[in-house]
C-alpha cells in the first residue's frame, strides 16, 4: 500500500517570504501521480498542483512550485511571496496511474503566514 | 459550475445514536467519495463509487457505517450506532470519469461530527 508522509506539522513564516513544506512517499508503482491540496478554514479541499511522474520538469502555478524527486520518492511544494491568504492546512496526495483513482492523504502541514 | 454539496455542515449527538450526511456531487460526476478527517489527520477514504456501483470500501467499517448512492447522483452516509472516536469531518467529493487519465477532485465543505 502506498504511504505518504508530511514531517513538519507546523511551520510558520513573515508575508512576501520564501517556504518550502516536504513529503516523501512510498510505492513500488512506475505510473502515478502527486497532488498538494491547501483545506482553509472553511474546510473545502483546494488542489494547488499536480504533478506526473512521467514528467520530468517540475510543474508550477504561478506562485507555487515542487521540486519532484522521484529516485528519492520526494514532492516538496515551494511556496514564493506569501501571502497571507496561504495561511491553510496543506496536503500532500498520491494517486496511483492505475486501477481505482483514489487519492492516498499525508498527514498535512498547517502553515502560517504572519503580517 | 455548482460545486459539491454537503449536509449538514455541523452535527453533534451522543454516543450510540445513529446520524445521516448527504452528498450531490457535481452534475455528471461519475465518481463519488466520501473521506473521513480526523482532527489533525489527513482525510481517509471511506468508500469510493462509480455511477451506483462501489469500487472500494476496504476502510469503511461496515458493522457501524453504510453508504448508498442511489441513481447514480446523491450518496448518504450513515453511521449506526456512533461512537466517540467517529467525530471528524467527513468529507464528500467527486471527479468526472475518464479512462486512463486521473482528473482532480471536487470537493465539498464537509460534514463536522461531534459525538458526545
Amino acid at each position: 500500500a502506498q504511504t505518504v508522509t508530511q514531517s513538519q506539522p507546523e511551520m510558520s513564516v513573515q508575508e512576501a517570504e520564501t517556504v518550502t513544506l516536504s513529503c516523501t512517499y512510498d510505492t513500488s508503482e512506475s505510473n502515478y501521480y502527486l497532488f498538494w491540496y491547501k483545506q482553509p478554514p472553511s474546510r473545502q479541499m483546494i488542489l494547488v498542483i499536480r504533478q506526473e511522474a512521467y514528467k520530468q520538469q517540475n510543474a508550477t502555478e504561478n506562485r507555487f512550485s515542487v521540486n519532484f524527486q522521484k529516485a528519492a520518492k520526494s514532492f516538496s511544494l515551494k511556496i514564493s511571496d506569501s501571502q497571507l491568504g496561504d495561511t491553510a492546512m496543506y496536503f500532500c496526495a498520491f494517486m496511483s496511474g492505475w486501477g481505482a483513482q483514489k487519492l492516498v492523504f499525508g498527514q498535512g502541514t498547517r502553515l502560517t503566514i504572519n503580517p | 459550475e455548482a460545486g459539491v454539496a454537503q449536509s449538514p455542515r455541523y452535527k453533534i449527538i451522543e454516543k450510540r445514536q445513529s446520524v445521516a450526511f448527504w452528498c450531490n456531487p457535481i452534475s455528471g460526476h461519475a465518481t463519488l467519495y466520501w473521506y473521513q478527517q480526523i482532527l489533525g489527520q489527513g482525510p481517509k477514504l471511506l468508500i469510493q463509487f462509480q455511477n451506483n456501483g462501489v469500487v472500494d470500501d476496504s476502510q469503511l467499517p461496515k458493522d457501524r457505517f453504510s453508504a448508498e448512492r442511489l441513481k447514480g447522483v446523491d450518496s448518504t452516509l450513515k453511521i449506526q450506532p456512533a461512537k466517540l472516536e467517529d467525530s471528524a469531518v467527513y468529507l464528500c467529493a467527486s471527479s468526472p470519469l475518464t479512462q486512463g487519465n486521473p482528473e482532480k477532485l471536487f470537493f465539498g465543505s464537509g460534514t463536522q461530527l461531534s459525538v458526545l
